[in-house]
């Protein structure tokens, strides 16, 4: 099956700080990315889509300025939380479709953060 | 109504019956429909897609769906405890890659 990598797997980060979790396919291309978030024993919600070369498309009630999306190339999406909270600590995953055929999303393994 | 939605259990089966995970959606219009399993604390896994009217079978694993119910299901044969995890089943709305997903069906295999 296709493979999506994030990286990192894991962050511990002080309150106030950015992080940066990078989301790349590394056998396909894809112009759009999506970005979830989970937390424990939650079901997945959609954040964010990305988009490449253009502006990401945000769920309701998702703040775009504190969640920074970029999608600078095929394989490659980027989303920055910023002056990260502690309510910020969840799973965030992101996925990519592999074709538009098919529709198959393919998930990275997920970046657990953890806001102190 | 919700988009996509699943019973969200906990479903029990004892070690080598069959589960059955349904899921129900809004959408009459979407063509496209996929179980993921998550095992707790990783990220979902694809294990069925399924396009068309009728059951798809891949090993233990049979979808089915019904577009004019606005159904799908997924059947597991032979249930192992490896198969316990939460099974999320997604719907593509209007074929462009608007994936939406259910809340997840537990399921819980003893041995």
């Amino acid at each position: 099956g296709a493979v999506v990598s994030q990286h990192p797997s894991w962050v511990i980060c002080k309150s106030g700080t950015s992080v940066k979790i990078e989301c790349r396919s590394l056998d396909f291309q894809a112009t759009t990315m999506f970005w979830y978030r989970q937390f424990p024993k939650q079901s997945l919600m959609l954040m964010a889509t990305s988009n490449e070369g253009s502006k990401a498309t945000y769920e309701q009630g998702v703040e775009k300025d504190k969640f920074l999306i970029n999608h600078a190339s095929l394989t490659l999406s980027t989303l920055t939380v910023t002056s990260a909270h502690p309510e910020d600590s969840s799973f965030y995953i992101c996925s990519a479709p592999r074709d538009r055929v098919r529709n198959e999303q393919f998930f990275g393994p997920g970046t657990r953060l953890t806001v102190l | 109504q919700k988009e996509v939605e699943q019973n969200s259990g906990p479903l029990s089966v004892p070690e080598g019956a069959i589960a059955s995970l349904n899921c129900t959606y809004s959408d009459r219009g979407s063509q496209s429909f996929f179980w993921y399993r998550q095992y707790s604390g990783k990220s979902p896994e694809l294990i069925m897609s399924i396009y068309s009217n009728g059951d798809k079978e891949d090993g233990r694993f049979t979808a089915q769906l019904n577009k004019a119910s606005q159904y799908v299901s997924l059947l597991i044969r032979d249930s192992q405890p490896s198969d316990s995890a939460t099974y999320l089943c997604a719907v593509n709305m209007n074929n462009n890659n608007d994936m939406r997903f259910g809340a997840g069906t537990r399921l819980t295999v003893k041995p």
